[in-house]
């Protein structure tokens, strides 16, 4: 199985200030590694996929790094919104390539 | 990509009353949808595979008698939550799996068992 761990659990940020959230995956090899976004009470949403070629994807303020060495990505959010409040997942994949999810980083920004 | 419709979005019920939720996929067929839940501040949890045309896979822990699973076309994916009770109380969430290994989720189902 893929196993994910993610770090931090929480964080509080300003509005219009950066953060990065980790995922780190413990085995591979895996097909491509996403990052989705989910609102309270919403159900997730894909915010970007990277393959094994692929080292930085972005997409509008987030940006997403991979390094398949050390079995690491990183989302990188910039210029905070109040909107990008909501938790952050990478999911890891169990038998039958069945996703699997962590708590993954809640996230809170404040005015 | 594709689209899941999750209905009701939220239900309140009575102890010992059943619950029925749906998931359709407007627009992509479904051979395969996840049924999840999720507590409080708590991750997803995969509670099971549903196949259309045949029986859904448990997760272990899960009672197939207590939350039936029905997959009877490539748009329609059930969860009935029978003799519901007050810690089945619970955030439900249906998911599809598209190309690449996109997942598309409903907006999910908020139970409250009284």
């Amino acid at each position: 199985k893929n196993q994910v761990e993610q770090s931090p659990q929480s964080l509080i940020i300003l509005e219009g200030k950066n953060c990065t959230l980790q995922c780190n995956y413990t085995v591979s090899p895996f097909s491509n590694l996403r990052w989705y976004k989910q609102d309270t009470g919403r159900g997730p949403v894909s915010l970007t996929i990277m393959t094994f070629s692929e080292n930085t994807k972005s997409n509008g303020r987030y940006t997403a790094t991979l390094d398949a060495d050390t079995k690491q990505s990183s989302l990188h959010i910039t210029a905070s919104q109040l909107s990008d409040s909501a938790s952050y997942i990478c999911p890891g994949r169990g038998g039958s390539y069945i996703p699997t999810f962590g708590r993954g980083t809640s996230l809170i920004v404040h005015p | 990509g594709a689209v899941v419709s999750q209905h009701p979005s939220r239900v309140i019920c009575k102890s010992g009353t059943s619950v029925k939720i749906e998931c359709r996929s407007l627009d992509f067929q479904a051979t395969t949808m996840f049924w999840y839940r999720q507590f409080p501040k708590q991750s997803l949890m995969l509670m099971a595979t549903s196949n259309e045309g045949s029986k859904a896979t448990y997760e272990q822990g899960v009672e197939k008698d207590k939350f039936l699973i029905n997959h009877a076309s490539l748009t329609l994916s059930t969860l009935t939550v029978t003799s519901a009770h007050p810690e089945d109380s619970s955030f439900y969430i249906c998911s599809t799996r598209g190309s690449a290994e996109k997942l598309f989720f409903g907006s999910g189902t908020q139970l409250s068992v009284l």
